[in-house]
């Protein structure tokens, strides 16, 4: 059973960094086709993809967010992390991590099969 | 990017179909795979996968849904609707980086 759990600050103040952290069970990210995508929410809006991680360690971010979002992972302590730098009041949203499962073979792109409950992150001064 | 175009709103009765339409702006077809997903959400509620690569149904998603379409033009059909499914539906590509979402159809009851 596939299951994700996003843990993060809440609040944070404009220009500081949001580093937030998914921790998984159920999978591996190093098993071929598998990877972690984050995704946010603006309350009452749209889904927007962040960024994803692979299991062979490719990345692929959003470019709309410029270069403020780095993703990692700890293969053996099944974690995913996201970090956006230089936060504004924009950037308040529900933050969701999800399993991801290659779309097609040689893709860089999947689809997501498993999702977090996510986690509120509000910037404010 | 590639953006991808719902109807806001779509007004259904109860036991009828519900026909949600996605267009996007080029080509998500690879080959003979189509990179289109849809996701349900209700309020409160993270989404949920219900369909990938355009007609497949995802694990314990009943056989009321069904996918289709190819190329620039998909859809997501629910028959017969029922009071569960009233919800935001979400189409989204992979066949580009950066992956990107419809800005959802609001499935309400007549």
């Amino acid at each position: 059973q596939v299951t994700l759990k996003e843990s993060g600050p809440g609040i944070l103040q404009p220009s500081h960094t949001l580093s937030l952290t998914c921790s998984f069970s159920g999978f591996s990210l190093s098993t071929y086709g598998m990877g972690v995508s984050w995704i946010r929410q603006p309350s009452g809006k749209g889904l927007e993809w962040l960024a994803s991680i692979w299991w062979n360690g490719n990345t692929y971010n959003n470019p709309s967010l410029k270069s403020r979002l780095t993703v990692s992972k700890d293969t053996s302590n099944n974690q995913a992390f996201l970090k956006v730098t230089s936060v504004d009041t924009a950037d308040t949203a529900t933050y969701y991590c999800a399993h991801t499962r290659l779309a097609q073979i040689r893709g860089t792109g999947g689809y997501f099969d498993y999702w977090g409950q996510g986690v509120m992150v509000t910037v404010s001064s | 990017d590639i953006v991808l175009t719902q109807s806001p709103v779509l007004a259904v009765s109860l036991g009828q179909r519900a026909t949600i339409s996605c267009r996007a702006s080029q080509s998500v077809s690879i080959s003979s795979i189509n990179l289109m997903h849809w996701y349900q959400q209700k309020p409160g509620q993270q989404p949920k996968l219900l369909i990938y690569r355009a007609s497949n149904l995802a694990s314990g998603i009943p056989a009321r849904f069904s996918g289709s379409g190819s190329g620039t033009d998909f859809t997501l059909t629910i028959d017969p609707v029922q009071a569960d499914d009233i919800a935001a539906y979400y189409c989204q590509q992979s066949r580009e980086s950066p992956n990107t979402f419809g800005a959802g159809t609001k499935l309400e009851l007549k």
